[in-house]
C-alpha cells in the first residue's frame, strides 16, 4: 500500500487560509468517506481534527474543514492561528481492511 | 477520561524481540478495533497493524507482516505488538491508537523501541 501523496509544506499569514491536499487512489480515498486528518505538535502524539472526510470532534474549532473530491481530499484552515503551525497527515480506511497515511505537511504560520 | 498508556519500549539488538502493550482506560475496551502506527524519527506516521474488538480478524502492514504479532486481552483491557525478528528500520516511536469511526482516536503517549547494536 502506497502512502497518501500530500505536499511537504504550506504556509501562511495569520488570519488567512490554507488547504492541505491528500491524492490516494480508488482503493482508499476515492473508494470509501474514510478519511481522516490529524494534527501533530511537536514531541506530541497525534490527534484528530477531522474524521469521515468533513466530521469534526468536539473540541476541535470550526476554522478546521474537510472536503473530497474523487482521489483527493482536502483539509481547509481557515483564519490561521499561530497555534496551528504543526504537521498534519490524512489517511484513509482501504479496500485491504488496513489504513495509509500521507507523507505529512508542515503547516508554517508567517 | 479515555486513556491509552504504552510500555515496553526500549534497545534491542538486531534480530532481537520486543513486546509493547498498550493499557486502556476509560472507555469499553471491547467494543472498539485498535491499532498501531510507528513514527521513525523525523519521518512521519506509518500504519502498522490491526485488530477487531473481539480479536478474530488482524491486518499488517506488507513491511512488518510475518514478523509482528498484534493481540488484545479485552479482560485486562491492554493491546499488545509482539514484534520478532527487529531491523534498524524499525526503530520508531510506536503509537497505540483506539479506531472510532474509522479514525483513530485518542492515541497513547507513544513508546520508543530503538534496534541497534
Amino acid at each position: 500500500q502506497s502512502a497518501l501523496t500530500q505536499p511537504a509544506s504550506v504556509s501562511g499569514s495569520p488570519g488567512q487560509s490554507i488547504t492541505i491536499s491528500c491524492t490516494g487512489t480508488s482503493s482508499d480515498v476515492g473508494g470509501y468517506n474514510y478519511v481522516s486528518w490529524y494534527q501533530q505538535h511537536p514531541v506530541k502524539a497525534p490527534k484528530v481534527v477531522i474524521f469521515e472526510v468533513s466530521n469534526r470532534p468536539s473540541g476541535v474549532p470550526d476554522r478546521f474543514s474537510g472536503s473530497k473530491s474523487g482521489n483527493t481530499a482536502s483539509l481547509t484552515i481557515s483564519g490561521l492561528q499561530a497555534e496551528d503551525e504543526a504537521d498534519y497527515y490524512c489517511s484513509s480506511y482501504t479496500s485491504s481492511d488496513t489504513w495509509v497515511f500521507g507523507g505529512g505537511t508542515t503547516l508554517t504560520v508567517l | 477520561e479515555v486513556q491509552l498508556v504504552e510500555s515496553g519500549g526500549g534497545l534491542v539488538q538486531p534480530g532481537g524481540s520486543l513486546r509493547l502493550s498498550c493499557a486502556a482506560s476509560g472507555f469499553t475496551f471491547s467494543g472498539h478495533w485498535m491499532y498501531w502506527v510507528r513514527q521513525a524519527p523525523g519521518k512521519g506516521l506509518v500504519w502498522v497493524s490491526c485488530i477487531s474488538s473481539d480479536g478474530s480478524i488482524t491486518n499488517y502492514a506488507g513491511s512488518v507482516k510475518g514478523r509482528f504479532t498484534i493481540s488484545r486481552d479485552n479482560a485486562k483491557n491492554t493491546l499488545y505488538l509482539q514484534m520478532n525478528s527487529l531491523r534498524a528500520e524499525d526503530t520508531a516511536v510506536y503509537y497505540c491508537a483506539r479506531v472510532t469511526r474509522y479514525s483513530g482516536s485518542p492515541w497513547g503517549q507513544g513508546a520508543l523501541v530503538t534496534v541497534s547494536s
